[in-house]
């Protein structure tokens, strides 16, 4: 029984670029969270998204957006890269209502 | 607004030494639960305990045991008999009975040495 993967690993994009990363959930579960977390913080929650929408939004400007498919796997974008969007972006996933979710390995953005 | 604040930075002890993260939170919610994660280098968060905010009842899971106090908004964790594996960032976090997001400290730093 597979855990949340997510996928790239790591990349490496220029200021002002754009970039898609991808989560697929836990098998059963249904809810996808997103966190940044720079290096020597904490997780920073970016938004959550259950049944295709966007159910709650933690402090991020409109240049990260998500989307949740029916397979319940979900994308986080962001445009406009900026240097301080180099981070680890963790996805959690659960089962909705829950307060217990499974994180991801995460994917290493690096911003140059 | 939810905070979660961990003061020590890093700990480094010797190994079989017991280890306590303090963590100390700030909520206007009367009902809210509890975390402690542990991230080793790979990066991946890993669920280690939960507490709801309405059982104060301490306990000790083999080697982990928590001391929440809700008098003074303390979560505190400890290793004990500590091992090199468990050398890691450890996290605490909160979140609402009504909300779904976790709001995390900013991490402590433990090494074990062998």
């Amino acid at each position: 029984d597979a855990g949340v993967t997510q996928s790239p690993t790591h990349l490496i994009k220029t200021r002002g670029q754009q970039v898609t990363l991808r989560c697929s959930p836990k098998s059963g579960h249904d809810t996808v969270s997103w966190y940044q977390q720079a290096l020597g913080q904490g997780p920073q929650f970016i938004f959550q998204y259950y049944e295709e929408e966007e159910r709650q939004r933690g402090n991020f400007p409109d240049r990260f957006s998500g989307h949740q498919f029916p397979n319940y796997s979900s994308e986080l974008n962001v445009n406009a890269l900026l240097l301080g969007d180099s981070a680890l972006y963790l996805c959690a996933s659960s089962l909705v209502g829950a307060r217990l979710g499974d994180f991801g390995p995460g994917t290493r953005l690096t911003v140059t | 607004a939810q905070k979660v604040t961990q003061a020590q930075t890093e700990i480094s002890v010797v190994e079989k030494e017991d280890v306590t993260l303090d963590c100390v939170y700030e909520t206007r919610d009367t009902t809210y639960y509890l975390f402690w994660y542990k991230q080793p280098p790979s990066g991946e968060l890993v669920f280690l305990i939960r507490r709801n905010s309405f059982d104060e009842q301490n306990e000790i899971s083999g080697r982990y045991s928590w001391n929440f106090q809700k008098s003074t908004s303390s979560f505190n964790f400890t290793i004990t008999a500590s091992q090199v594996v468990d050398s890691a960032v450890y996290f605490c976090a909160l979140t609402p009975s009504n909300d779904y997001k976790l709001s995390f400290g900013a991490g402590t730093t433990v090494t074990v040495r062998a």
